[in-house]
């Protein structure tokens, strides 16, 4: 079965300063994987998605991810928070197949300090 | 904006009362995916409906049930409840096979 592990429950970032989010998933082969965000009250949103390719990918809103199979992770970045940045955080893997379900991780929040 | 409606925003009631939960999908979105969100559990699949039939089950009570109906959109109805219950009811549809989902809003449950 697949799974999906975010290490870190909070992080508090500078406004300003660079972030990484870490995900580890687990997966016979190479999963679809996706991250999302989740602002307070709102549904989840799509920031960025590897599905094949070059192993670094661009997403919304400056975000970027790059999948390292011999890692088996998919870790988020940005180069500079923004204060509009503070949301959840959720890596999500799914499977090869048409239709898949998406295994989602725990999430990890985003704290921004001034 | 995804696209997906969720209905209610907010429902608030007692334990072992039954709710319905309704969700459309994007316009042409053929599969529906059902997930709860709790602070314990984090985001849990429930069940999923391709172009009305059910296609995949997760972590669904017995008390808990779904359909899609003909003009695609679902119910999630959820019966004698109990105070673990309450949680962020998410609906998400496809419709594409490459997995990316699209969420509605939540429909956020209050079981007293």
């Amino acid at each position: 079965a697949q799974s999906v592990t975010q290490p870190d429950i909070h992080i508090t970032v500078s406004e300003g300063a660079s972030l990484e989010l870490r995900c580890n998933y687990s997966y016979g082969a190479t999963p679809y994987l996706f991250w999302y965000v989740q602002s307070p009250g709102q549904g989840l949103q799509l920031l960025l998605k590897y599905f094949s390719g070059d192993t670094l990918v661009q997403g919304i809103k400056g975000f970027e991810a790059e999948f390292k199979r011999s890692q088996s992770s998919f870790n988020l970045r940005k180069p500079s928070v923004h204060w509009s940045d503070a949301a959840e955080y959720f890596c999500a893997v799914g499977a090869r197949k048409g239709y898949s379900t998406l295994t989602f991780g725990k999430g990890t929040m985003l704290l921004v300090s001034p | 904006d995804s696209g997906v409606t969720q209905t209610p925003k907010h429902l608030i009631t007692a334990t072992g009362q039954r709710v319905t939960l309704r969700c459309s999908p994007r316009s042409g979105d053929l599969s529906v995916y059902w997930y709860q969100q709790s602070l314990d559990q984090g985001l849990q699949f429930l069940i999923q409906y391709y172009n009305g039939e059910e296609r995949a089950k997760g972590n669904i009570l017995e008390r808990f049930s779904a359909q899609q109906f003909p003009d695609l959109h679902s119910e999630l109805n959820l019966s004698s409840l109990e105070l673990g219950d309450s949680a962020l009811y998410f609906c998400a549809s496809s419709g594409d096979s490459l997995g990316e989902l699209f969420f509605g809003e939540g429909s956020r449950l209050t079981v007293l």
